[in-house]
């Protein structure tokens, strides 16, 4: 296992079409998170899994955000409609609870330009 | 609210000198950890150092220590002899009992040859 996974690297896109980025976890981890990053700024939360489960979504994220953990193994992330703010890095994480007890392991990120 | 401030927005540091990076944070919280994170420019977010918040000894991983103060809600990080690989963002996080991270603003270190 060569830790978490992350495709594509690089997605531009024009404003209004939908884009899907896909997640590979480490094998093992019950837990996938998806964060948002801009330039100069911490991680902001999204969404997180456990096994195929959805827990939490935050509130900051619109209708337009879709996520998905099919059978608790790798996930995708969907933007629909596209908008120029949702230009950003997004980050995929994995962690093993309650062992790891919160460290992540981070993918490279899929880096979104809209344009 | 869990809430994590890192003050500083950037420290630079000479090259082989030590250089310390401030966290403080709040929680009702008895039972959590405290994390640093190290992110290089265009690189992906990597684990430096942990502490669980029930111990009294401080982590430490080879040139990285952190100064754990828990009745002031301190989380330093000290790095020693630094190099210039060890430029990079580095976040301040706080995981909650459900095994959730709290993230700094972050601070970006920059390291003069």
């Amino acid at each position: 296992d060569t830790g978490v996974s992350q495709d594509p690297r690089h997605k531009i896109t024009k404003r209004g079409q939908n884009v899907t980025f896909r997640c590979d976890p480490i094998s093992e981890h019950n837990r996938l998170y998806w964060y948002r990053q801009t330039l100069g700024q911490g991680p902001e939360f999204l969404t997180y899994f456990q096994n195929e489960a959805q827990l939490e979504k935050s509130r900051l994220l619109s209708d337009r955000f879709s996520a998905e953990r099919p059978k608790g193994s790798f996930s995708t992330l969907e933007i629909q409609r596209t908008e120029q703010g949702d230009s950003a890095m997004y980050l995929c994480a994995s962690s093993l609870v309650p062992e790891t007890v919160g460290g992540y392991t981070f993918g490279s990120g899929t880096r979104l330009t809209v344009v | 609210a869990q809430t994590v401030t890192q003050s500083q927005p950037e420290m630079s540091v000479q090259e082989a000198e030590t250089v310390t990076l401030s966290c403080t944070y709040d929680t009702s919280e008895s039972d959590y950890y405290l994390f640093w994170y190290k992110q290089p420019p265009s690189r992906q977010m990597i684990l430096v150092i942990r502490q669980e918040a029930y111990k009294q000894q401080n982590a430490t991983e080879n040139r990285f220590s952190v100064n754990f103060q828990k009745a002031a809600k301190s989380f330093s990080l000290k790095i020693s002899d630094s190099q210039l690989g060890d430029a990079a963002m580095y976040f301040c996080a706080l995981g909650d009992s459900n095994y959730q991270l709290i993230w700094g603003a972050g601070t970006k270190l920059i390291i003069k040859p």
